[in-house]
């Protein structure tokens, strides 16, 4: 299994309150994503990054902000949490091997659950 | 932008029953095509992959070809077990440069004894 930790695990929040999720991997790879997940949507991907301080933004990034200040660690912040933000957050990641400089081959952590009340 | 839509799920099997998911996609070039299986309480898995037209990807029983006449890529399995129910994602990953990997809605499988 691909070394990759999320924390907190499970959170619960109020409304307007900052959190914090992070990500930790040990496998060195050089992509790092986060993805939320809920019902009918399927996964969404929020923010992605491609190198330590290189990040973009993914489908839904509105309200979410993310850092990755070194290769083994990606943040991702809500300033203010609302309720709409209530999910199942996974960070992936990739290592950038194969055609096109990426296989598109992920390997997932086991999820953020994030209630926001 | 790059899509993949795939069946409506719940979708409920009898043990040895035959399985197809359904998967079709939109993307401009030639992406690779995935089948992610998510067992409950736990992270995604890659399950099968196929990168060009015409191959075939398969694991654990499961088989999906990469059809690029029908932009098809569905997912089948001869003889489901009990052990199979979970969700089951068909994704994309667009070529070239850095990829964003595109997510169907997930189908959701519960196979009875």
């Amino acid at each position: 299994d691909a070394g990759i930790t999320q924390s907190p695990r499970h959170k619960v929040t109020e409304t307007g309150t900052p959190v914090t999720l992070r990500c930790h991997q040990t496998e060195n790879h050089r992509y790092m994503y986060w993805y939320r997940q809920d019902p009918g949507h399927g996964l969404r991907l929020i923010h992605y990054s491609y190198g330590v301080k290189d990040t973009d933004k993914g489908e839904v990034s509105d309200g979410y902000s993310v850092s990755r200040s070194k290769t083994e660690d990606f943040l991702l912040t809500l300033e203010s949490a609302t309720s709409s933000q209530t999910s199942v957050y996974f960070c992936a990641i990739s290592d950038g091997r194969g055609r096109g400089g990426n296989t598109g081959e992920l390997f997932f952590g086991e999820g953020s659950r994030l209630t926001v009340l | 932008g790059d899509s993949v839509t795939q069946m409506e799920g719940p979708v409920t099997l009898s043990e040895e029953a035959f399985l197809t998911i359904n998967c079709t996609y939109t993307a401009t070039g030639y992406p690779s095509l995935f089948w992610y299986v998510q067992y409950p309480g736990e992270g995604l898995q890659l399950l099968l992959k196929a990168t060009k037209a015409d191959d075939k990807g398969s694991n654990k029983g499961f088989e999906a070809t990469y059809r690029k006449e029908t932009t098809s890529f569905h997912l089948e399995k001869g003889s489901v077990q009990v052990s199979d129910s979970a969700v089951y994602f068909c994704a994309l990953s667009a070529s070239g440069g850095y990829q964003k990997v595109t997510f169907g809605t997930g189908t959701k499988l519960q196979v009875i004894p």
